[in-house]
């Protein structure tokens, strides 16, 4: 079946633009998480959704970065006005919620964003 | 800031010997889980190991995990080239029923030569 997948896989941005990611999940995943990986680095903890309801989300690093999931299927990651320290890849992950039982998260191919 | 500490950050050895990553963490957690990420793609979950749990296997991979030292390690055994990559630990320490987001280390940087 169809993985995650994440769009665009790389984007390139002059530094106060705006850019939005988006992530598709797998279908019937109720839990999506964002993360974000410098280069060289383990992926950090953005934000997290069950259905269309944002959890948590004490990683986002500024009030420039907003997530939503509207309909509690499709994401989008946005960042205002992009600085240079933002450039990095973004991984989208969902898992199934199960009762007392904790799962493992399924990636996407993330989307590379530079800015310039 | 990232809780989990692995060791060693680079390995190389030959196609067939077998290769050891360990994770250390800070914090009590409700499982801990290993990745591998290929240059330039997204993690691919290899084994969830529970708190309760002190080895698991699954393949060639083996993981142990000493919840009194909050540490782990995975050993891979017979390397193959396509094991190159860099191998990641990450923790789930968060409440139970609320998110469970995931505290990656730093990686380990497998290089299988053959």
């Amino acid at each position: 079946g169809a993985g995650v997948s994440q769009s665009p896989r790389y984007k390139v941005a002059k530094r106060g633009q705006d850019v939005a990611l988006r992530c598709d999940p797998i279908s019937g995943h109720v839990s999506l998480f964002w993360y974000q990986q410098a280069l060289g680095q383990g992926p950090e903890f953005l934000t997290y959704f069950q259905n269309e309801a944002q959890l948590d989300k004490s990683g986002l690093p500024s009030d420039r970065f907003f997530a939503e999931r509207p309909e509690g299927s499709v994401s989008t990651l946005k960042i205002q006005r992009t600085q240079q320290e933002d450039s990095a890849v973004y991984l989208c992950a969902s898992s199934l919620l199960r009762q007392g039982s904790r799962n493992e998260q399924f990636f996407g191919p993330g989307t590379r964003l530079t800015v310039l | 800031s990232q809780q989990g500490e692995e060791d060693p950050q680079a390995l190389s050895i030959q196609e067939g010997e077998n290769a050891t990553m360990n994770c250390s963490y800070k914090t009590s957690i409700n499982n801990l889980q290993w990745y591998r990420q290929n240059s330039g793609r997204g993690l691919v979950h290899l084994i969830l190991i529970r708190s309760n749990e002190r080895e698991k296997h699954s393949g060639r991979l083996r993981v142990t995990l000493d919840t009194s030292k909050k540490s782990s390690s995975l050993l891979i055994t017979a390397s193959r080239a396509a094991d190159t990559a860099s191998y990641f630990c990450a923790t789930d320490a968060g409440r139970f029923g609320g998110a469970q987001k995931l505290v990656f280390g730093q990686g380990t940087r497998l290089t299988i030569n053959p």
